[in-house]
Order: structure tokens, then sequence, then C-alpha cells
């Protein structure tokens, strides 16, 4: 039974670039959450996918958006890179949409590196 | 915003030493969750609780949820290296639908 997935792993972009992130969901899971993580804090919530829409969504700009395919896999875009947007960006899937509070699993994440 | 707190930011203990750490909200979450992250590695959940004043056991690990469901606390019972990482706590308030992270206490733990 595989686990989250996201790819990559790591990646370096320089400032102003678009970046995109993937995450397929633990099998039987239909909700993707994002959250970022900046070095030596707590995963902060970015946005989360159910039924292809963005249902919830955290305090960030614009700049990052998101997609759920109907295989519920999910896409982290960011735009126009920052510096401080350089992080641990982590994908958590979970079952049942906003009517769910149960745990979440998480994937090893893709660090992202603003130069 | 809900805000979730935690106390201390690190801790160092010898291995075999008790271990403690608080998560305080500002608001009344409806349940908390529990993450241990390894170094290099993601969050792991660990436990959920959801009524107040509820206390759960896993082997050395004792979690407890406040009265006024604004807190709650993990301790560890003789640490062993197996132990080190950052435990988050997560809280769920009454009115979101995603979970808050607090910014976590390192343990360390000397062999």
């Amino acid at each position: 039974d595989a686990g989250v997935t996201q790819s990559p792993t790591h990646l370096i972009k320089t400032r102003g670039q678009q970046v995109t992130l993937r995450c397929s969901p633990k099998s039987g899971h239909d909700t993707v959450s994002w959250y970022q993580q900046a070095l030596g804090q707590g995963p902060q919530f970015i946005f989360q996918y159910y039924e292809e829409e963005e249902r919830q969504r955290g305090n960030f700009p614009d700049r990052f958006s998101g997609h759920q395919f109907p295989n519920y896999s999910s896409e982290l875009n960011v735009n126009a890179l920052l510096l401080g947007d350089s992080a641990l960006y982590l994908c958590a899937s979970s079952l049942g949409g906003v009517l769910f509070a149960g745990e979440l699993f998480f994937g090893e994440g893709s660090r992202l590196t603003v130069l | 915003g809900q805000q979730v707190m935690q106390i201390p930011q690190y801790q160092h203990v010898q291995e075999g030493e008790d271990f403690t750490t608080y998560c305080n909200s500002s608001t009344t979450l409806s349940n908390i969750q529990w993450y241990k992250q390894r170094p290099g590695g993601h969050p792991v959940f660990l436990i959920q609780l959801v009524k107040s004043g509820e206390v759960k056991k896993q082997k050395r690990l004792t979690f407890q949820f406040g009265e006024a469901k604004k807190n709650s606390s993990l301790h560890i019972t003789a640490t062993q290296t197996t132990d080190v990482g950052t435990y988050f706590c997560a809280g769920m308030d009454n009115y979101g639908q995603n979970f808050v992270f607090g910014p976590g206490t390192r343990l360390s733990v000397l062999p």
C-alpha cells in the first residue's frame, strides 16, 4: 500500500521563477492538503483540495495555486518566487474532505530553495 | 485567527529522564492531534484527542486534553534515543476545517 508520494524531493529555483510540486495521496484517500514548513517552524496550512476543488485556504497569497486531478493527485504551483518561499512543502492526504478531521498522512516533502 | 503555541521550544534530556511539552490554543478546540517529526523527516501522526479532559496512553507516551479544550500536553516517561525529534500539536477549532500546527518542541536525548 503506497503512502503519500511527492516529487521532486529537492529543487533549486531563482527569484521570479515558477515551480510546480506534485503529490499522490495514500491509496483510498480523496483529500489533499498542502503545508509550507520553514526551517525550524511548524507546518503552515496553504490549502486543501477535495473533489477537484479548493475547499479551504490558509493565509497565503494568490501566487500559490493548486489543482486536484480526477485520480485525487494534486499539484501546487508557486509563481514569482521570492527568497522567503524557500521551505519544505508537505503534502498531506486524508479521507472525507472538510467533514473529516482525522489523521493526516504526510509525504516526505519537496525541499525548495530559492536563490 | 487561531494561534497555537508550544513550550518549551527546545528540551535536552539525559536518556531515562522524563519529558513534557505543552500546547496552548488561543481558541477552544474541537480536537487536537500530536505529530512527531524526526530530523530530516516528515510529520507522523501520534494521536488525536477529542473529549474534554481526555487522557490517552501509548506505551511511554501520555497525552492529555485540557478541561477547557484549549490546552494539551505530551509526557514521555524514561526517554530513549529513539524519542529524538520535534513534537507538534495541531489543533482544529470549532469553525475551521483545517489543523493549525504549533511551532513544535525539539527534543534531544543524550545517551
